[in-house]
């Protein structure tokens, strides 16, 4: 089936340092998405991206859809104890909206040091 | 977005038996997913809950094993039938949002001895 890589699998920051991940695919995508898990919730909605080259910020983070359609990155500035989570990317494919199926990257696991 | 909850939050049952998830949305929604998340691993989708229909499900899944149902545009179950150990995940309902996002609901823990 269809893949998403993401990565790093898992990082590891001293409090105050940014962090970047990324998702790639060889597949088009009509949207990206970019979840945080915390431990014992479901994945709670960041950013969402709808146009190849489009740069949306939430706050300290930033995500990307990529100009191919084929990737995505988020990024996250300065960051905090409260960011440990996992992050996760999801995407739409191209031609696939009236299923409104997603596929989910592998999730990076991000610990921040204080 | 939509307010999801999940019954219930975490269970531990015996091998052989059922365990039916519901999961309730505060307001009428078109899609609604269920995926499973084995123990350090990312979401797969189990099946599209189809409201009035039978729910359409992913290569690997069965409806004998997860049946679910869809009664209407709120509610949903999904039961995991004659469970083993290697059920033992966190099962999660999903609903689509108006521009091809989803929203999750917090999750059902189970695990099977």
């Amino acid at each position: 089936g269809q893949q998403l890589n993401q990565s790093p699998q898992s990082m590891f920051i001293q409090e105050g340092e940014d962090v970047s991940m990324n998702c790639t695919s060889s597949s088009i995508f009509n949207t990206w998405l970019w979840y945080k898990q915390d431990p014992g919730e479901g994945p709670v909605l960041l950013i969402a991206l709808y146009k190849a080259g489009e740069l949306t910020s939430n706050g300290r983070l930033t995500a990307q859809f990529g100009i191919t359609r084929k990737d995505s990155f988020l990024n996250i500035s300065a960051s905090i104890p409260s960011d440990v989570g996992i992050y996760f990317c999801a995407g739409q494919l191209y031609g696939s909206s009236n299923t409104g199926k997603l596929i989910f990257g592998q999730g990076t696991t991000l610990q921040v040091k204080p | 977005s939509a307010v999801i909850s999940q019954k219930p939050s975490r269970d531990i049952c015996q091998r052989g038996t059922s365990l039916t998830i519901q999961c309730q949305v505060d307001s009428q929604v078109t899609m609604m997913f269920w995926y499973r998340q084995q123990p350090g691993q990312s979401l797969t989708l189990i099946a599209t809950a189809n409201q009035g229909s039978e729910a359409t499900y992913e290569s690997g899944f069965v409806i004998d094993k997860f049946p679910i149902s869809r009664p209407n545009l709120t509610f949903s179950t999904l039961t995991v039938s004659n469970m083993s150990p290697e059920d033992s995940s966190i099962y999660l309902c999903s609903v689509g949002g108006a521009y091809n996002e989803q929203f999750f609901g917090p999750g059902t823990r189970l695990t099977v001895l």
